[in-house]
Parts: structure tokens; sequence; C-alpha cells
């Protein structure tokens, strides 16, 4: 079974640019996190997905991020414009929904740089 | 606020010594307690988890002791490898699709 997918795994980009991740997670995983991990720290949860609806957005920096997740699967991550303090580390799992425990399978993230 | 207070930030322990991570939690909600492991360059990548009705979960050379009163739960890592040598994360969520609230990490070296 193919584990979570991202693309890029690298990123780097001037700031104001625009910026987009990409991820496809685990088949049958109908819950979808996105988590942005800064150096030595532990990763942060942006936005949580069940399906194609997003149910906490919460930590999501509106005016510059977006994130959508068309038919439920595969999820898009946008940055528009980056700043420098978007370096970081974007992360997605994935839960299979119904599982007795929170186990979440991460994929191996897109490392971007603002320069 | 950070919700899941984790130490030390880095431990260097001799090959097939033991590795002690703690950590620490508030929310008393919390009833899902796991730990990843990170290698450079890679995502984090479940270890070993635990819930709050059992004290203790071993698999392998990995233990998790977890202490409900104190709201405290470690990672025993025994005759630690230099393949080991990560960053460890321990995490904490409610129970359900909720998102995990991570510890800063623990970034352990294993010496031969």
């Amino acid at each position: 079974e193919a584990g979570v997918v991202q693309s890029p795994r690298y990123k780097i980009i001037e700031k104001k640019q625009p910026v987009a991740f990409w991820c496809n997670p685990i088949s049958g995983h109908n819950t979808l996190y996105w988590y942005r991990q800064n150096l030595g720290q532990g990763p942060e949860l942006l936005i949580r997905y069940e399906n194609e609806e997003a149910v906490d957005d919460s930590q999501l920096p509106k005016d510059r991020f977006s994130a959508e997740r068309l038919k439920g699967v595969d999820s898009t991550l946008k940055i528009q414009p980056a700043e420098l303090g978007d370096s970081a580390v974007y992360l997605c799992a994935s839960r299979k929904t119904g599982g007795v425990h929170n186990e979440q399978f991460f994929g191996p993230g897109t490392r971007l740089t603002v320069l | 606020q950070q919700q899941v207070k984790q130490s030390p930030q880095s431990l260097i322990v001799q090959k097939g010594g033991i590795s002690i991570i703690n950590c620490a939690y508030e929310n008393t909600a919390f009833d899902y307690f796991p730990w990843y492991q990170q290698f450079p360059g890679k995502g984090p990548a479940l270890l070993i988890a635990i819930r709050p009705d059992v004290s203790e979960k071993k698999e392998g050379r990995f233990t998790i002791s977890f202490n409900k009163s104190a709201k405290q739960f470690s990672l025993h890592i025994m005759d630690s490898q230099p393949g080991d040598s990560a960053t460890y994360f321990c995490a904490a969520s409610p129970s359900g699709n909720t998102p995990l609230v991570f510890g800063k990490g623990t970034r352990l070296s294993v010496i031969a």
C-alpha cells in the first residue's frame, strides 16, 4: 500500500511569489490534514478535511493561505503571496475515518524556502 | 499555550543504553498519546501509541509508560542503537479525527 505522496519535495521562491503544494493521501483515507513544521519544532495543524469539506481551518492564515480538496481525494495548499516567515516544512497526513485510534500517517513533506 | 511539553530537547546515549523521553500534557480531554519518529528529510512515522486505560505498552525495544494522575507519559528505548538516532515527538489528541498536538521534539543521538 502506497503511503502519503507529496510534491514537490523542495521549493525555493522569492518573497511575494505564489507557491502550491500537492498531497495524495493513502487510498481510502477520508480525513486529510495539512500541518506546518517550523525548524526545530513539532508539526502544527493548518487545516483538516473530512472528505471534501474543510472542518477545521481555524489555524490557517486565510489572508494568504488557501486549500482545496476537490472530489475528496487529492489536496492542494497554496500560499499567495509568500513571506519570509513561511519558510517551513509543509506536511500532509491522512487517517482512515472510523478507525479505532487517531492514527495519522504523514507524507515526506515539502520543504519551502522563501528568500 | 503549549499543551504538550516534551523534555529533554536533546539526548545523547551510549549504544546499548536506555533512552528516556518525557512528556506532560494539560488537556484532560486527551485520550490518545502517540510517539512519532522522524529522520532528517522524512515525515514523522508512528512508532507506538497508548490509550489512558493502560499504564504501559511495549513493542519490541520501545515502551510507553503512562501516568494519568500526573498527566505524564514517557518513551523508553531499550538497548538503544545508532539507527535509533532521530528526532522523537510525543503527541496527544482527544478521540476521533481531531488533529494531533505535538511536543517540540527530542533529538536523540546514539553513539557507539
